[in-house]
């Protein structure tokens, strides 16, 4: 099945910095999606995003699929932020492999 | 987006008992999921769950001790059956629509003794 790898493991950072995470994948997909996992453990979906650039607030993604990458952006990083990040991807509408995530942790 | 109530949010169970979680959508949705996070660990797809017939597991997951039912398009259950301390883990119910974002229930903590 297909391989999905996402870097760094570990990210500690002091409050107001800036992050770049990284989503690898081992094939070909057109659906990619980018989670939080918070400190209590609900997930949160922060994009849909197969391909191109999407920005919400202070987070932003891009998906270079041809390269088979994306990578999520975190600006001026709150406390808030900390958690661990998934990226999942797949075909269509069928089931999605997640990543092996990126633990954040913002230090104020 | 979807509203997902899954239901027990946390249990502690005996082993060789099973227990049996529910999900249910403020919609109807084509497809749904069933996932598992063990500790510290990223998400494991279990099944796919189809609507009125069986279940498509994934590998290394079978039916008899992940019995899964969906008996209409806004509700399904996963038991765990047979529990022994390995099946300790956040068990997740997530839906898909086309085209959109994959949406999670709030977890099932398993804590098996």
């Amino acid at each position: 099945g297909i391989q999905v790898e996402q870097s760094p493991p570990d990210l500690i950072l002091q409050e107001g910095a800036n992050s770049t995470l990284r989503c690898n994948f081992s094939d070909s997909v057109n659906n990619l999606q980018w989670f939080h996992q918070n400190p209590w453990g609900q997930l949160i979906n922060l994009f849909y995003i197969p391909s191109g650039t999407k920005q919400n607030g202070r987070l932003s993604a891009t998906t270079v699929a041809t390269e088979r990458y994306s990578l999520l952006y975190i600006s001026s990083s709150q406390t808030t932020d900390s958690g661990v990040y998934f990226c999942a991807v797949g075909i269509g509408n069928e089931k999605l492999t997640f990543g092996t995530g990126t633990r954040l942790t913002i230090i104020p | 987006s979807a509203v997902i109530s899954q239901k027990p949010s946390r249990d502690i169970c005996q082993r060789g008992t099973s227990l049996t979680i529910q999900c249910q959508v403020d919609s109807q949705v084509t497809m749904m999921f069933w996932y598992r996070q063990q500790p510290g660990q990223s998400l494991t797809l279990i099944a796919t769950a189809n609507q009125g017939s069986e279940a498509t597991y994934e590998s290394g997951f079978v039916i008899d001790k992940f019995p899964i039912s969906r008996p209409n398009l806004t509700f399904s259950t996963l038991t765990v059956s047979n529990m022994s301390p390995e099946d300790s883990s956040i068990y997740l119910c997530s839906v898909l629509r086309v085209g959109e974002k994959l949406f999670f229930g709030s977890g099932t903590q398993l804590s098996v003794l």
